[in-house]
């Protein structure tokens, strides 16, 4: 079945750029989406990417997608500690329901 | 505009107890999703309904059950629970139109002892 990876941590400090790196195995996905999840609560959509698309930027996100390679990433620009959470990426196939395989998440800890 | 609702938040339950995690959108989303999340893992479906009336298996749905009676609602019951169900659940909806993105409920915890 599909299958997507991410790198469990990643520190940053406050200022710096991160940047969260993803790989999938599904050729046929329509739509990858970026969530946030904060200690303690359900996950939060931060952005999407349309598969056609190779870039995408919404303030301080910036989205690549690298089709050929399967590769997804989030740079964040200038780290804040609230942006300390959880990201998890997530590919949504061809099919009925609109069924997503999540990632692992990667935990961002942004120092001072 | 609540969104997705969850109830509870917590609960303890002992090894063979049943219980039922409530859902409920008030987005007038067709689909509804329940997941499972295990520590440093990401979130595994349980079971997926594409409208009321209709349900069906995800990655994991060993040891639950779902209905879907109303469009809002989607209940996730959990019969003779098992420890191996310690777990937080979600539940999500989506339209399923366009982006389709899903929007997930705050969670409920669940300890089985």
């Amino acid at each position: 079945g599909e299958d997507v990876e991410q790198s469990l941590f990643l520190s940053v400090r406050e200022g710096d750029s991160s940047v969260i790196n993803c790989t999938y195995t599904d050729s046929s996905s329509t739509y990858l989406y970026w969530y946030k999840q904060e200690p303690g609560a359900g996950l939060q959509l931060l952005t999407y990417i349309f598969s056609n698309m190779d870039m995408k930027q919404d303030q301080r996100l910036t989205v690549l997608l690298n089709k050929k390679d399967k590769h997804l990433s989030l740079r964040i620009a200038d780290t804040q500690t609230g942006d300390s959470a959880i990201y998890f990426c997530a590919e949504k196939g061809t099919g009925t329901a609109s069924k997503l395989t999540f990632g692992t998440g990667t935990r961002l800890q942004v120092t001072l | 505009n609540a969104g997705v609702t969850q109830t509870p938040k917590f609960r303890i339950l002992k090894i063979g107890q049943s219980m039922t995690l409530q859902c409920t959108q008030d987005m007038n989303h067709n689909y509804m999703y329940w997941y499972r999340q295990d520590p440093g893992m990401g979130l595994k479906l349980i079971y997926y309904s594409v409208g009321a009336g209709i349900t069906d298996k995800g990655e994991v749905p060993n040891g639950y059950n779902v209905s879907r009676s109303t469009t809002e609602d989607f209940p996730l019951r959990l019969e003779l629970a098992a420890p191996s169900q310690t777990s937080v659940y979600f539940c999500a909806s989506s339209s399923g139109k366009d982006t389709d993105t899903q929007y997930f409920g705050p969670g409920t915890r669940l300890t089985v002892l």
